[in-house]
């Protein structure tokens, strides 16, 4: 079955500067990569996803790159805030019509310092 | 409701009890699934309820574990002679259940302990 790797799984970084969480899958047939973020006490929340006919998403600060052929997917934060301290999760899954299960990574704890 | 609903929030219970958590999807929401995410791990898949088609219960840890959703909407996962192992947050989402695949919208869990 699939397996999603994620790292770091921890991070720290001041204010304004950029964050980079990298993740591998193992399952060639994946072709969507969501990323959730996780606040203290809450549920995943999904951030940002990207589909395997396109190499790159942007929203605002965030975007996401995916590189097919080497199965990894990174997530990009600019310019960063303490609000975007949270734990952040990838997943992979290869749903066609209708969904199958993500498969999760491990999560990583971004820290943004003040 | 406006999302996804998980009662209660927390739960603790002794060794060797049963439990059921609840969930409630957002209305319309075909698909369901249930995670569990133990302390400092990633999110677990347990099982995934789609439409009414059976269940995909290939991540269920042993058969003390079951669930059962009435209806197409509300689910309960039932855990019988609780372990210590199985203390852990259990996480419901839902998602629309057509078209290519999407991501979900998690409840904000039920914080199991077992003393």
């Amino acid at each position: 079955g699939e397996n999603v790797e994620q790292h770091p799984s921890t991070l720290s970084v001041q204010e304004g500067d950029s964050a980079v969480i990298k993740c591998t899958y193992s399952d060639s047939a994946s072709n969507y990569f969501p990323w959730y973020k996780q606040e203290l006490g809450k549920g995943p929340q999904l951030i940002i996803d990207i589909r395997s006919n396109v190499g790159e998403k942007k929203d605002q600060r965030i975007a996401v790159t995916l590189n097919k052929t080497a199965k990894h997917f990174s997530l990009h934060i600019t310019e960063t805030q303490p609000e975007d301290s949270a734990v952040y999760f990838c997943a992979a899954s290869k749903g066609n019509s209708g969904n199958t299960p993500l498969v999760f990574g491990k999560g990583t704890r971004l820290s943004v310092i003040a | 409701g406006a999302g996804v609903s998980q009662s209660p929030s927390n739960k603790v219970t002794e060794k060797g009890k049963d439990v059921e958590l609840r969930c409630d999807p957002i209305s319309g929401h075909t698909a369901l699934y249930w995670y569990r995410q133990s302390l400092g791990q990633g999110l677990e898949f347990l099982i995934y309820f789609q439409g009414n088609s059976a269940p995909d219960k290939s991540g269920l840890p042993s058969d003390r574990f079951s669930a059962e959703r009435t209806g197409g909407s509300v689910s309960t996962l039932t855990i019988q002679r609780t372990q210590q192992e199985d203390s852990a947050v259990y996480l419901c989402a839902s998602s629309l259940d057509s078209g290519p695949a999407r991501g979900y919208t998690f409840g904000s869990g039920t914080r199991l302990t077992v003393v």
